[in-house]
């Protein structure tokens, strides 16, 4: 099972772009990233998955180099709304029993 | 948008009894799971469950806990015997597929006393 690591933390500014790196070194060949996002005191909430290359959606963009062992979450324009824990989450094709998340990122916006 | 629902919402108990937590799934998901979260930790694993049977359970799911769905829809984590550590966040999710992202519940919040 492919294990992640994120930064603990982040901070950022009302308006800025946060890129989010997540690496994966032993990623299955045919595992998705997937990545959510948790506020406190609720289920975390999906935000975006993708296989390679880049995928956009209407809230966020995944960037996955060739190597797929890393990923990086891009959120645009940030708000203090998305004051949040970010996860990633990798291994659903090779056991979707187990699917274990990490210990996130906390980001942080600022005024 | 469908979604998974779980009640209670908040469950507060002595310790030493039994809880049983429910889960209505999204209706044509495949894969259902637990997690928990204490105050201020990460989300846990603990049991994942796919054709009716345990699919993968952590070492947190000991001989305490059991899971069923004792019929098409509902999807429930029952606790024997409550301990004060039990205290959390518990979260159910289901999975359509393969490579299908989570969908989460808001979760029962399950004090301890």
């Amino acid at each position: 099972l492919a294990k992640t690591t994120q930064p603990i933390s982040m901070d950022s500014y009302e308006g800025q772009e946060v890129n989010i790196t997540c690496s994966h070194n032993n990623i299955a060949t045919n595992d998705y990233i997937t990545w959510y996002q948790q506020f406190p005191s609720q289920g975390p909430r999906f935000i975006i998955q993708g296989y390679k290359t880049k995928v956009t959606n209407e809230v966020a963009s995944l960037f996955i180099p060739a190597d797929r062992k890393s990923s990086t979450l891009s959120l645009p324009r940030v708000s203090l709304s998305d004051t949040a824990v970010y996860y990633c989450l990798v291994g659903h094709s090779s056991n979707t029993g187990k699917l274990i998340f990490g210990q996130g990122t906390t980001l942080q916006v600022k005024p | 948008e469908p979604e998974v629902t779980q009640t209670p919402s908040h469950q507060v108990t002595q310790m030493g009894q039994e809880v049983i937590l429910r889960c209505v799934p999204i209706s044509n998901h495949l894969y259902f799971y637990w997690y928990r979260q204490i105050l201020g930790q990460k989300v846990e694993f603990l049991v994942s469950f796919y054709n009716n049977e345990i699919s993968e359970k952590s070492e947190i799911f000991d001989d305490q806990f059991s899971v069923e769905r004792p019929d098409g829809s509902n999807f429930t984590l029952k606790i024997r015997s409550t301990k004060l550590e039990d205290s959390a966040m518990y979260f159910c999710a289901s999975m359509g597929g393969v490579n299908s992202p989570l969908h989460f519940g808001n979760g029962t919040r399950l004090t301890v006393t």
